[in-house]
């Protein structure tokens, strides 16, 4: 039971071009949604977020679109660039009852960005 | 100077051995997890502990004991290894567990690659 969705397990974008990396949902009680990005050989990091109350959040060349009706959110990379090369794993933040915030991941779009 | 460390980065090993791997945050964060990303690549969380509480404790087969001798360290010792246990652990803390935004913006150690043969 997958809570969580990126059905999309790869994208392939040239350098300087949008990249849109999409992420579904099946549960409305969260808090936030995150996007976390991972090069080979390391942990996760934190990029951007999104609180359920908003519906765009935009930090530099990264913004995140929320879409409650649709259950759908998708992060917009604008230009991407080589280094944006990496695995992107959009992940729900919801509040436990007597176990504090937990993260629900999907599985991850692999994104390439070409020169 | 490295936030979330872990140790050893690689393990290979015999099923039905037992093995430990450790966890240390310096970043002064009160919570810590473990997760495990399986062949599929999903991610998923494992324990959580918060100022050396276990506060959350996913189906995991209690072969895997968690053990947090201070709100810094969170090991994870697991018996009587299976080969469906290969897999990459990740190590990760965050400020607290209010909820709040910084309670999911996590900071994760590097990873330890588990292979049982």
């Amino acid at each position: 039971d997958q809570q969580v969705k990126q059905n999309s397990p790869s994208l392939s974008v040239q350098e300087g071009r949008i990249s849109i990396l999409n992420c579904d949902y099946t549960n409305s009680m969260f808090d936030y949604f995150l996007w976390y990005k991972k090069y080979p050989a390391e942990g996760p990091t934190f990029l951007i977020s999104i609180s359920s109350i908003k519906d765009k959040n935009e930090d530099g060349r990264f913004t995140v679109f929320l879409n409650k009706s649709a259950k759908h959110l998708s992060l917009h990379i604008v230009p991407s660039q080589p280094g944006d090369s990496a695995v992107y794993f959009c992940a729900e933040g919801r509040q436990i009852y007597n176990q504090g915030g937990k993260l629900i991941f999907g599985q991850g779009t692999e994104l390439s960005v070409k020169p | 100077d490295t936030a979330v460390s872990q140790t050893p980065k690689y393990l290979v090993t015999q099923m039905g051995n037992d093995k430990s791997i450790k966890c240390e945050q310096n970043l002064g964060h009160d919570t810590m997890y473990w997760y495990k990303q399986d062949s599929k690549k999903f991610l998923k969380i494992m324990f959580s502990y918060n100022n050396k509480e276990l506060i959350i404790n996913e189906t995991v087969p209690n072969r895997f004991s968690p053990k947090s001798p201070d709100k810094a360290h969170l090991n994870l010792h697991i018996n009587s290894l299976e080969l469906g246990d290969s897999a990459v652990y990740f190590c990760a803390s965050s400020p607290g567990t209010s909820g709040r935004i910084k309670t999911y913006e996590q900071y994760f150690g590097p990873g330890t690659r588990l292979t049982v043969t």
